[in-house]
């Protein structure tokens, strides 16, 4: 498809489990963004890629969040020993390099984790 | 630093009345500002964006906004609501494209038939 895609959709899992979530940017999408959405509230950053130069991960809580890109394409959030407090919805979003001036981001659907 | 206020945090309108979701934002610089509408158990949508082309800003469905500076304001307005607007809408600010967007808590639009 043409747009931005994540996987699962939807992850239960147990307190203290690792997580892994992916996000399929835009083909040609220079920048990646992962935010979290927690239930009620609006999104709040968590990472930013941006080609090869190094991540801005200033928005990550806690050294249990890291995320990978490779290249421009693939990138996986990994969440280790979750948290109730992890239970949100995670959302990618990718930017081209026509879009980067006024840095208007395309929205994947999200993964929402459930960390019973 | 940049944030958003969205004054409303739920709104409720009748069908064909008017859709008013206020914003003000804070900004160092000369910002974009964007509105998103996420559906239930959906994405987000981009509705319009303000990139200081015009002040008046036409996005999809019939929805606008207009960007007053001295007012640092970004309301989205229709003239006349549909059920299917019934929504979370975001209102969203960003400084600078190496940035992370700031969203706004998100107004919740109920459309009573």
């Amino acid at each position: 498809g043409a747009g931005v895609s994540q996987s699962p959709s939807n992850k239960v899992t147990e307190k203290g489990k690792d997580v892994e979530l992916r996000c399929d940017p835009i083909s040609g999408h220079t920048a990646l963004y992962w935010y979290r959405q927690r239930l009620g509230q609006g999104l709040e950053f968590l990472i930013y890629f941006q080609g090869n130069s190094a991540p801005d991960k200033s928005g990550l809580p806690s050294d249990r969040f890291s995320a990978e890109r490779t290249g421009e394409s693939v990138s996986t959030l990994t969440i280790q020993r979750t948290q109730q407090e992890d239970s949100a919805v995670y959302l990618c979003a990718s930017r081209g390099n026509r879009d980067i001036f006024h840095n208007e981001q395309f929205f994947g659907p999200g993964t929402r984790l459930t960390v019973l | 630093a940049q944030s958003v206020t969205q004054l409303d945090s739920h709104v409720s309108v009748s069908e064909g009345t008017p859709v008013l979701l206020r914003c003000n934002y804070s900004s160092s610089y000369s910002p974009s500002l964007f509105w998103y509408v996420q559906h239930p158990n959906k994405g987000l949508q981009l509705l319009l964006k303000y990139t200081s082309a015009a002040t008046l800003v036409k996005g999809i469905n019939g929805f606008e906004a207009e960007f007053k500076k001295s007012e640092t304001s970004f309301h989205l307005t229709k003239p006349s609501a549909h059920m299917s607007d019934a929504a979370e809408y975001f209102c969203v600010v960003s400084d600078d494209r190496n940035t992370p967007l700031v969203f706004g808590k998100g107004t919740r639009l109920s459309v009573i038939a």
